[in-house]
């Protein structure tokens, strides 16, 4: 099946620094991803919709500035966490939407772990 | 403005029981999805059900989807170790998903 990677799966930074995570669709074209975030024990965030060749589109309450997307390819979403802080710490998932032999459906990567110190 | 909640939030089993975890979702949708998740891992998908009366089943689970109630089941049959897991229902059109809090899955051999 198709497949989605993210990187790093696991990142540690100090406070005020940026962290971009990247997610990646292997084996298949991805023209629009979606970046979640998820606290400790609680359930996923839908943040933002990365959409190849154009901006971003947002959720209610999620700082287009804090939280950087590029879709430059149809294969790369990258999204950068800008002057991270300790509320940034989070588990952030990415997903793409792809073909399969039963149809269309969501694929979700592996996760990227941001501690923030 | 679409909700969606599951019940119950933490289940504890004996292996070998059955039980069904329940999705109430507030306007119509296009789709209903459940995964599961491990923890510190992503999210497996599970099951898609896209119509009324829709009925998915994968080994112990089956899903099914009732749109005139907005409700989704999960039943687990014969629950076993494995199944250990927090399940996650999402409701929503073109992946713009809204989320269920999950549902903590222990089963006690």
């Amino acid at each position: 099946g198709a497949v989605v990677s993210q990187h790093p799966s696991w990142v540690i930074c100090k406070s005020g620094t940026s962290v971009k995570i990247e997610c990646r669709s292997l084996d298949f074209q991805a023209t629009t991803m979606f970046w979640y975030r998820q606290f400790p024990k609680q359930s996923l965030m839908l943040m933002a919709t990365s959409n190849e060749g154009s901006k971003a589109t947002y959720e209610q309450g999620v700082e287009k500035d804090k939280f950087l997307i590029n879709h430059a390819s149809l294969t790369l979403s990258t999204l950068t966490v800008t002057s991270a802080h300790p509320e940034d710490s989070s588990f952030y998932i990415c997903s793409a939407e792809g073909g399969t032999t039963s149809g269309r459906e969501l694929f979700f990567g592996e996760g990227s772990r941001l501690t923030v110190l | 403005e679409l909700k969606v909640e599951q019940n119950p939030l933490f289940l504890s089993m004996q292996e070998g029981k059955n039980y069904t975890i329940y999705c109430n979702y507030s306007t119509t949708s296009d789709r209903l999805y459940w995964y599961r998740q491990d923890p510190g891992k992503s999210l497996e998908s599970l099951f898609v059900l896209l119509s009324n009366g829709a009925v998915k089943q994968e080994g112990r689970l089956m899903a099914s989807l009732d749109t005139k109630a907005r409700l989704s089941t999960l039943h687990i049959t014969a629950a076993v170790h494995d199944l250990s897991a927090t399940y996650f229902c999402a409701v929503g059109s073109n992946y713009q998903l809204i989320w269920g809090a999950g549902t903590k899955l222990i089963i006690k051999p």
